[in-house]
């Protein structure tokens, strides 16, 4: 059973297009993410969601829409999308985001998304 | 704010020793290790919650000094199966009863046979 589950792993779309990528996760956190990670790697957090309300809200285009229909759930719809928008999108979970020691992220595996 | 990782790759041969540093120009409440192989997605290593914490596992250690608000991590004998991208992540009170992890930009660790 994996524990932070995301959909789909691989997305080529053209330049314009709009499209969304699914999250659950079964550990029972509160807490959920959305990271982005370039090509040079580096994790860049774009949403935190802590029991569905929006906490973080990163310098993110407005393109970006998050969606938490419940805690299990965070789900990304990008419209319009962009060359630059090509990256792996990591969806996450920690316990909470009272403390450093429920901070402890848990990774999806992934969706990479390559627009062209 | 972003903490800052060094080196920023480093080539081992099976059996050596490295060290990876991790420091904060901010105070820090806890650092956390994460290593990612290719393809893959960041798993969690160790949290050190407490200044002068070590923690280890297997041949992976680290340390956390509080009061230099930096962070090393040991990696002893290194195997192949070391190889990845190493990040440190520190928390900082982000308001509300709330905390963000902030990643470094990572190390890329490479062993060689």
């Amino acid at each position: 059973d994996t524990a932070v589950s995301q959909t789909p792993k691989y997305l080529v779309t053209q330049m314009g297009n709009d499209k969304s990528i699914k999250c659950e996760q079964n550990l029972g956190h509160d807490t959920m993410y959305w990271y982005k990670q370039d090509s040079k790697k580096f994790l860049k957090i774009m949403f935190s969601y802590n029991n569905k309300e929006l906490i973080i809200n990163e310098t993110v285009p407005n393109r970006f829409s998050p969606k938490s229909p419940d805690k299990a759930h965070l789900n990304l719809h990008i419209n319009s999308l962009e060359l630059g928008d090509s990256a792996v999108y990591f969806c996450a979970s920690s316990q909470d985001n009272s403390g450093p020691a429920g901070n402890t992220i848990y990774f999806g595996e992934g969706s990479w998304l390559t627009v062209v | 704010q972003q903490p800052v990782q060094s080196p920023q790759a480093v080539i081992l041969r099976e059996g050596e020793d490295a060290v990876i540093n991790c420091s904060s120009s901010k105070a820090l409440y806890s650092v956390h290790w994460y290593r990612q192989k290719h393809g893959e997605a960041p798993i969690f290593l160790m949290i050190l919650l407490k200044g002068g914490e070590q923690k280890g596992h297997d041949k992976i250690s680290a340390s956390f000094n509080e009061k230099k608000q930096q962070s090393s991590l040991y990696l002893t004998a290194s195997q192949l199966s070391y190889s990845g991208t190493y990040f440190c992540g520190t928390d900082s009170y982000s308001g509300a009863g709330s905390y963000q992890l902030t990643f470094g930009k990572g190390t890329k660790l490479s062993v060689i046979p």
